[in-house]
């Protein structure tokens, strides 16, 4: 069975500095691999997605991120983060038998001024 | 563009009752999905509907149960309701594209006291 894995349940960065959110899958071939942000009180909003060509993905709101098939993984990047980014961060996967996202248990990300 | 549209925001019940919450899909998405969010994790995948018919579904009981109408739009039904289904319950649409993402909506609040 497909999961996906987030090591860091909470990432704490100051305003300005870069952020990288880690996310590993485990999975046999390439997967559909995506990145979601879900602000308080709100649902999901997609960031990024993956599943062919070039292994650097840019997504909105300046994020990228670059699957690296080697280590099974699918690091969401940003140069500068903003206070406006403090949210939870969420990694999912679907892999080539399914339409449906299994998701990770999220990374919440706290900026501070 | 209209995006998901979920109703209610906020819904409190009886452990032992019946819960009904609907969502109206993004338009042109002919592919919904449910997920049970509970605090400080991530989505847990309920089922998927394509074309009014159930094509998908997670480790739920059947307890929980589902419909889509032709006009793409989907309730999601909880009879004996229990502590543990309080949580955040998203409704995502799409198109039957895995690569496509999904499109989420504010999620309903429900909680069984």
């Amino acid at each position: 069975a497909q999961s996906v894995t987030q090591p860091d349940i909470h990432i704490t960065v100051s305003e300005g500095a870069s952020l990288e959110l880690r996310c590993n899958y485990s999975y046999g071939a390439t997967p559909y691999l995506f990145w979601y942000v879900q602000s308080p009180g709100q649902g999901l909003q997609l960031l990024l997605k993956y599943f062919s060509g070039d292994t650097l993905v840019q997504g909105i709101k300046g994020f990228e991120a670059e699957f690296k098939r080697s280590q099974s993984s699918f690091n969401l990047r940003k140069p500068s983060v903003h206070w406006s980014d403090a949210a939870e961060y969420f990694c999912a996967v679907v892999h080539g038998g399914s339409y449906i996202p299994t998701f990770g248990r999220g990374t919440s990300l706290i900026v501070h001024p | 563009e209209t995006g998901v549209t979920q109703s209610p925001t906020h819904l409190i019940k009886t452990r032992g009752q019946q819960v009904t919450l609907r969502c109206s899909s993004q338009s042109g998405h002919n592919t919904v999905s449910w997920y049970q969010q509970a605090l400080g994790q991530g989505p847990q995948f309920i089922f998927q509907y394509y074309r009014e018919e159930e094509n998908g579904r997670g480790n739920f009981p059947p307890r929980f149960s589902g419909l889509q109408f032709p006009n793409y739009s989907s309730e999601l039904n909880v009879n004996a309701l229990e502590l543990d289904d309080s949580a955040l319950y998203l409704c995502a649409s799409s198109l039957p594209d895995r690569g496509g993402g999904y499109t989420f909506g504010s999620g309903t609040r429900l909680t069984v006291v």
